[in-house]
């Protein structure tokens, strides 16, 4: 059983702050990995792909990649009341399928 | 912008009714998906259509489940013999060939089965 782990949350930031979302994975054979977000009542649309280790900034988001760990993480930089969702981790394996954590619950206080 | 729509938006039945639920994936997508998440629950993922037929389903996705590609435009989710425990939101995705993992996502279908 491939396994994903999200630091569950709820998270609660203030306004301006970083918001730090991390997580793991049991498949060493994921290549890809992607984060989405999700807000409350809608369907999770995608935020940032990474597929390499290291860093991958997009505007105020960056997602950091750790292969030999087994572990990515999505930093969102300037915390917005906006961004106030559940961000999902979905890293990919040697198929097609995506298969996503439980989530992390963010709540950006203004 | 191109998007994905599911029909129907809510669709209320009755325990061992039959569902259909639609999907019209984005038009040059060729990977379809079904997912489902159970009010507070994570989005669990069904099954995967490619060419024409089921490329990886879950374990959730039993005999009870079935998915269709009609014509050259709608994908859709049937569910037979409902229960209870079947009442969610269900998504269809779709994406690229080559970007498989990034998917869009439809607005979602609820189900509820009294």
């Amino acid at each position: 059983q491939k396994e994903v782990e999200q630091n569950s949350g709820p998270l609660s930031v203030p306004e301006g702050a970083i918001a730090s979302l991390n997580c793991t994975y049991s498949d060493r054979g994921s290549q890809s990995f992607f984060w989405y977000r999700q807000y409350s009542g809608k369907s999770p649309e995608l935020i940032m792909s990474i597929y390499s280790n290291g860093d991958k900034e997009d505007g105020r988001f960056t997602a950091q990649l750790n292969k030999a760990s087994q572990y990515v993480s999505l930093l969102i930089r300037d915390s917005q009341p906006s961004d106030s969702a559940t961000y999902l981790c979905g890293p990919q394996g040697g198929s097609e399928k995506l298969v996503f954590g439980k989530g992390t619950k963010l709540t950006v206080n203004p | 912008e191109p998007e994905v729509t599911q029909t129907p938006s809510h669709q209320v039945t009755q325990m061992g009714q039959e569902v259909i639920l639609r999907c019209v994936p984005i038009s040059n997508h060729l990977y379809f998906y079904w997912y489902r998440q159970i009010l507070g629950q994570k989005v669990e993922f069904l099954v995967s259509f490619y060419n024409n037929e089921i490329s990886e389903k879950s374990e959730i996705f039993d005999d009870q489940f079935s998915v269709e590609r009609p014509d050259g435009s709608n994908f859709t989710l049937k569910i037979r013999s409902t229960k209870l425990e079947d009442s969610a939101m269900y998504f269809c995705a779709s994406s690229l060939q080559g970007n498989p993992g990034e998917l869009f996502f439809g607005e979602g279908s609820r189900l509820t089965v009294l």
